[in-house]
């Protein structure tokens, strides 16, 4: 069975870090890219980050390039998201989403992990 | 970037109807669309990959159409599992990935 699961969300002061985690499961994760997509409370999907298979693509949203780096690590079946600096509007639900490639569709995402960034 | 444009924002619709849902793109993407459903609190769900294929698993009254700027998602007959809040999103690998606002399906 496929399975992604997130944690790291919890309640941080603006400017403050905070490191999420992806792990994954049933699948074989090295041939896999990976996205974050983060949703605000009562609003919609925006992607944040994207990682290819070897870690050799990363691409990032305007909104959080310079503050946050994706990575992974093939022989731990993780996804990381490092998001410094962050800020009230950085509150949301991230959710971790595997696609085949660049051109593809995220088939499978996680439950999701809660970031709330305030004082 | 491509910006998508959703119509309508909300739907309302009763179980049976055939209900259509139009997103646009700002630019031409190409077949590079997905739609998705999302519950609350829940994770998206894929529903239609490259415009028109249907996810594996995923009901037959889904089917998805289009290419270039315009795209549709049809729910043939609707059932009362269906009512839920539909995505696209634009994968062209020249551009950042993007959302539309979603759309609401609620029930009449």
């Amino acid at each position: 069975e496929v399975q992604l699961v997130e944690s790291g969300g919890g309640l941080v002061q603006p400017r403050g870090s905070l490191r999420l985690s992806c792990a994954a499961s049933g699948f074989s994760f090295s041939s896999y890219s990976m996205n974050w997509v983060r949703q605000a409370p009562g609003k919609g999907l925006e992607w944040v980050a994207y990682i290819s298979s070897s870690s050799y693509s990363i691409y990032y949203a305007d909104s959080v390039k310079g503050r946050v780096t994706i990575s992974r690590d093939n022989a731990k079946n993780s996804l990381y998201l490092q998001m410094n600096s962050l800020r009230a509007e950085d509150t949301a639900v991230y959710y971790c989403a595997r696609a085949y490639g660049r051109n593809s569709a995220f088939d499978f995402w996680g439950q999701g992990t809660m970031v709330t960034v305030s004082s | 970037d491509i910006q998508m444009t959703q119509s309508p924002s909300t739907l309302s619709a009763s179980v049976g109807d055939r209900v259509t849902i139009t997103c646009r793109a700002s630019q031409t993407i190409s077949s590079w669309l997905a739609w998705y459903q999302q519950k609350p609190g829940k994770a998206p769900n894929l529903l239609i990959y490259d415009a028109s294929n249907l996810e594996s698993g995923v009901p037959s009254r889904f089917s998805g159409s289009g290419s270039g700027t315009e795209f549709t998602l049809t729910i043939s007959s609707l059932q009362p599992d269906d009512f839920a809040t539909y995505y696209c999103q634009q994968y062209n690998s020249y551009s950042p990935y993007t959302f539309g606002q979603g759309t609401k399906l609620e029930i009449k």
